[in-house]
C-alpha cells in the first residue's frame, strides 16, 4: 500500500523568506514522488518529480525538492518565497512495483500564505 | 489546463436527479481520470479509464459511472444525485509509455457542483 502525508494544513512565510512544505511517504518499493500547485479556482499543476537520480530535484517557478530516502520525505524548498507563491500545495506518491493500477495518492494539501 | 477541459464548469442540481459531467482533452492521452476534492480529504480518485471502453474503480466510487467511447472524452455521471456529493470535480490525463502511464498528470479546470 501507498500513502502521503502533510503534517502542515497550512504554512505562513515572509515574502523575501525560504519556505518548506513537508511531505513524508510510505510505500513497499521505490517511489515515485510529485508535488503540485494549486491557485485558487484552477485545476492541479504540475511543479517537479522524483523518479530516480540525484536526490536533489528542480522544478517550475523556483522551487526544489529534497528526496530523503532514511525519512521518507519529499520536502518542497524555494530560497526566496513571492506573495504570488500563495497555494494550496500537493504531494502524491506512486508505488511503481504496486501492478497494472499506475494510481498516485495524494496528501491532503498545505495552504502556503506568503505574507508581503 | 491547456488541452483539457471540463463542462459545465458549475452545476447547481437537486437531490435524486441524475447529473454528467465531461471531460475532454485535445492531447490523444490513453489515461484519463476523474477526482473529487473536498476540504480536509485532499484529491480522491473516482474512476479512471486506460483506454476506450476500458475503465476501473477508484477509491470512491459509489454512486458515480463513467463511459469513455472516445480517446477524449470521459464522462462522468451520478445516477442519482445526493448532498454528500456536493464537490469539486477534476478530470486528470496522462500519457502512455512502454511500460503504463507516464507518471505525472494534468488536470483540468474543475467543476464545481452543488446537489440542494
Amino acid at each position: 500500500a501507498q500513502s502521503v502525508a502533510q503534517p502542515e494544513d497550512q504554512v505562513n512565510v515572509a515574502e523575501g523568506n525560504p519556505l518548506t512544505v513537508k511531505c513524508t511517504y510510505s510505500v513497499s518499493g521505490n517511489p515515485y514522488l510529485f508535488w503540485y500547485v494549486q491557485y485558487p479556482n484552477r485545476g492541479l499543476q504540475f511543479l517537479l518529480k522524483y523518479i530516480t537520480g540525484d536526490n536533489l530535484v528542480k522544478g517550475s517557478y523556483g522551487f526544489e525538492a529534497e528526496f530523503n530516502k532514511s525519512q521518507t520525505s519529499f520536502h518542497l524548498k524555494k530560497p526566496s518565497a513571492l506573495v504570488s507563491d500563495s497555494a494550496l500545495y500537493f504531494c502524491a506518491v506512486r508505488d511503481p512495483s504496486s501492478g497494472g493500477s499506475y494510481i498516485p495518492t495524494f496528501g491532503r494539501g498545505t495552504s502556503l500564505i506568503v505574507h508581503p | 489546463d491547456a488541452g483539457i477541459t471540463q463542462s459545465p464548469r458549475h452545476k447547481v442540481t437537486e437531490t435524486g436527479t441524475p447529473v454528467t459531467l465531461r471531460c475532454h482533452q485535445t492531447e490523444n492521452h490513453r489515461y484519463m481520470y476523474w477526482y473529487r476534492q473536498d476540504p480536509g480529504h485532499g484529491l480522491r480518485l473516482i474512476h479512471y479509464s486506460y483506454g476506450v471502453k476500458d475503465t476501473d474503480k477508484g477509491e470512491v466510487s459509489d454512486g458515480y459511472s463513467v463511459s469513455r467511447s472516445k480517446t477524449e472524452d470521459f464522462l462522468l455521471t451520478l445516477e442519482s444525485a445526493t448532498s454528500s456529493q456536493t464537490s469539486v470535480y477534476f478530470c486528470a490525463i496522462s500519457e502512455s509509455t512502454l511500460t503504463g502511464p507516464n507518471p505525472e498528470q494534468y488536470f483540468g479546470p474543475g467543476t464545481r457542483l452543488t446537489v440542494t
